[in-house]
This record gives structure tokens, C-alpha cells and sequence, in this order.
């Protein structure tokens, strides 16, 4: 049974473009939420998934999107990217009030 | 700021002690607390939770305490290996009514053991 998967592993980006991370939950999982690490912090909580709907958010710009596809699979989308927004980020999945499970993360380098 | 704060941000010990990390935690409607355990270039991992109504959950040589008259969380780690060595995370979400969590997150804990 496969974890949480996200893709790509790695990606740097110039100020100013965009950028699609992706996430498969794992097996079972109808919920999945993104959060932001930058180095020597904790996760910050983005924004979470649910029924293909944005169910809650935290305190992000609207630069950042997301998207959830009926097979539960997710994509985080940043615009306009500034220096500021390298960091790792993180896929967690979840169902109902069960534990929720992290992937590996995608580390964004923006220069 | 953050409603999760940890009391060090490092903490030392020799292996086969035993480990206990901190966490204090502000927001009294917190219902659900989580230890996660974060490797270098990983993601976090899943060590224990325990939800409000209870005091105490005990793992695998792991245990959580939880003392809600002082907001405090805690995490102990029994004969701690070379292999527990992480940066450790603890992890509140508050129950907005619906299922599923949005987790605060303090800054973390990194915990070295020597041989």
C-alpha cells in the first residue's frame, strides 16, 4: 500500500513564475491538506481538500491555489513566485477524523 | 503567532536515557494533539497523539502526557536510540465542527543522541 506521494521530489523556479506541486493521497484517504515548512520552522497550514473543495484555509495569499480531482489526488498551484516562498512543501492525507499521513514534500527553490 | 511553543529547541542526551520533550499549547479549545517525527529531507512522521479527554497514551517506548490546567504537552521517549535522533514536532488542531484537522504546528524540538 503506497504512502502519500508527491511529485516532483525537487524544482527551482524563477521570481515571478508559477508552479503545480502534486500530491496522491494514500490508499482509503479522501482529504488532503498542503503546508508550507521553510527551513528551521514548522509546518504551516495552506489550505485542505475535501469532496474536490477548498474546505478551510489558513493564512495564505490568494498566489496560492489548489485543486482536488475526484480520484482524490491534489495539485497546490503558486503564482507570481517570490523569493520568500522556497520552502518545503508538504501533502497530508486523511479520512474522517482518522491520523493524518505526510508525504516526503516537494522542495521549491525560487531564485 | 503560533499557538504551539516548545520550552528548547535542542535537546542532548546519551543513548539508552530516557527523552522527554516539551510542548506548551495556548488554545484551550484544542481538542487533538499529535507528536510527529521529522527526519532530515523527510516528512513528518507519525509518532503518537491523544485527543483532550484523556491524560495519558502510551506507544511502543513512547508515551504522551497531556495536562490541560497548564496547556502542556509532553513526550517521552524510553531508552532512546541513535535512530530517534529528529527534529520532534508537536501538533494541535482545533475542531472547527467538521471532521478532519488543520494542525498548528510549533517550531520544533531536535533531539541528538550520542552514543
Amino acid at each position: 500500500d503506497a504512502g502519500v506521494t508527491q511529485s516532483p521530489t525537487h524544482l527551482i523556479k524563477t521570481r515571478g513564475q508559477q508552479v503545480t506541486l502534486r500530491c496522491s493521497p494514500k490508499s482509503g484517504h479522501d482529504t488532503v491538506s498542503w503546508y508550507q515548512q521553510a527551513l528551521g520552522q514548522g509546518p504551516q497550514f495552506i489550505f485542505q481538500y475535501y469532496e474536490e473543495e477548498e474546505r478551510q484555509r489558513g493564512n495564505f495569499p490568494d498566489r496560492f491555489s489548489g485543486h482536488q480531482f475526484p480520484n482524490y489526488s491534489s495539485e497546490l498551484n503558486v503564482n507570481a513566485l517570490l523569493l520568500g516562498d522556497s520552502a518545503l512543501y508538504l501533502c497530508a492525507s486523511s479520512s474522517g477524523f482518522g491520523r493524518a499521513f505526510f508525504g516526503q514534500g516537494t522542495r521549491l527553490t525560487v531564485v | 503567532g503560533e499557538s504551539v511553543g516548545l520550552h528548547l529547541p535542542t535537546l542532548s542526551v546519551q543513548e539508552g536515557d530516557n527523552s522527554i520533550i516539551n510542548c506548551a499549547y495556548s488554545n484551550s479549545a484544542s481538542d487533538y494533539f499529535i507528536w510527529y517525527k521529522q527526519e532530515s529531507g523527510k516528512g513528518p512522521q507519525f509518532i503518537i497523539d491523544i485527543r483532550s479527554n484523556m491524560d495519558k497514551r502510551q506507544g511502543q517506548r513512547v508515551t504522551v502526557l497531556l495536562n490541560k490546567t497548564v496547556k502542556h504537552l509532553s513526550l517521552q521517549i524510553a531508552a532512546t536510540q541513535p535512530g530517534d535522533s529528529a527534529v520532534y514536532f508537536c501538533a494541535e488542531n482545533i475542531n472547527s465542527g467538521g471532521s478532519n484537522y488543520k494542525l498548528t504546528f510549533g517550531k520544533g524540538t531536535l533531539l541528538t543522541v550520542n552514543p
